[in-house]
């Protein structure tokens, strides 16, 4: 079992839509969550770091945390076709910095 | 500000040959990580430094790799003898206390 695990997807919605975007971790003791998106041919952007449980929003992004079933989500409102990109989702053991161990992301197609 | 720079940008080498990878972290940012990402694949952790020493190296696949960062803030990424297997994208990441890594735009090496 990988420590962080995505579904690879391709995960494709229309524009205007909303895209779910979902992430399992193995380890109970990790404490930070991040989500990145990757554009094809260039490197991760960090979109939304959350570091405890519930929901928490930037503009037209969602994250989702729930650590009793060791679960994160991200949540794109209004997909638009500039969202088309792989999402990564990553997770760290504790809050100071340290390793962060990667999903092997989800691909999302937003087709206008 | 500006952001983590990387050097080169492409490296194509021999098999067999040595290279440097360097990394220039944002401005003040104390934790400097190293990841290689393959096609269709998220980040794989290398190495992190917290200030000048290496605070976790877990992630170096071999003693033919190796990592310094003499002064607290450029770090350069070596590989001995290098293998065709070793061709990926390098990624060099900083962060500011328990903030997320943020990328620089990576190395592409690939070992003919």
């Amino acid at each position: 079992q990988k420590e962080v695990e995505q579904n690879s997807g391709p995960l494709s919605v229309p524009e205007g839509a909303i895209a779910s975007l979902n992430c399992t971790y193995s380890d109970r003791g990790s404490q930070s969550f991040f989500w990145y998106r990757q554009y094809s041919g260039k490197s991760p952007e960090l979109i939304m770091s959350i570091y405890s449980n519930g929901d928490k929003e930037d503009g037209r992004f969602t994250a989702q945390l729930n650590k009793a079933s060791q679960y994160v989500s991200l949540l794109i409102r209004d997909s638009q076709p500039s969202d088309s990109a792989t999402y990564l989702c990553a997770v760290k053991i504790g809050t100071n910095a340290g390793k962060s161990t990667f999903g092997d992301g989800t691909t999302l197609t937003v087709k206008p | 500000g500006a952001g983590v720079s990387q050097t080169p940008s492409n490296k194509v080498t021999e098999k067999g040959k040595y290279v440097e990878l360097r990394c220039d972290p944002i401005s003040g940012h104390t934790a400097l990580y190293w990841y290689r990402q393959s096609l269709g694949q998220g980040p794989e952790f290398l190495i992190y430094f917290q200030g000048t020493g290496a605070a976790d190296d877990s992630g170096l696949p071999n003693d033919r790799f190796f990592a310094v960062r003499p002064e607290g803030s450029v770090s350069t990424l070596k590989i001995q003898r290098t293998e065709r297997g070793d061709s990926a994208v390098y990624l060099c990441a900083s962060s500011a206390g328990t903030a997320a890594p943020l990328f620089g735009p990576g190395t592409r090496l690939t070992v003919l």
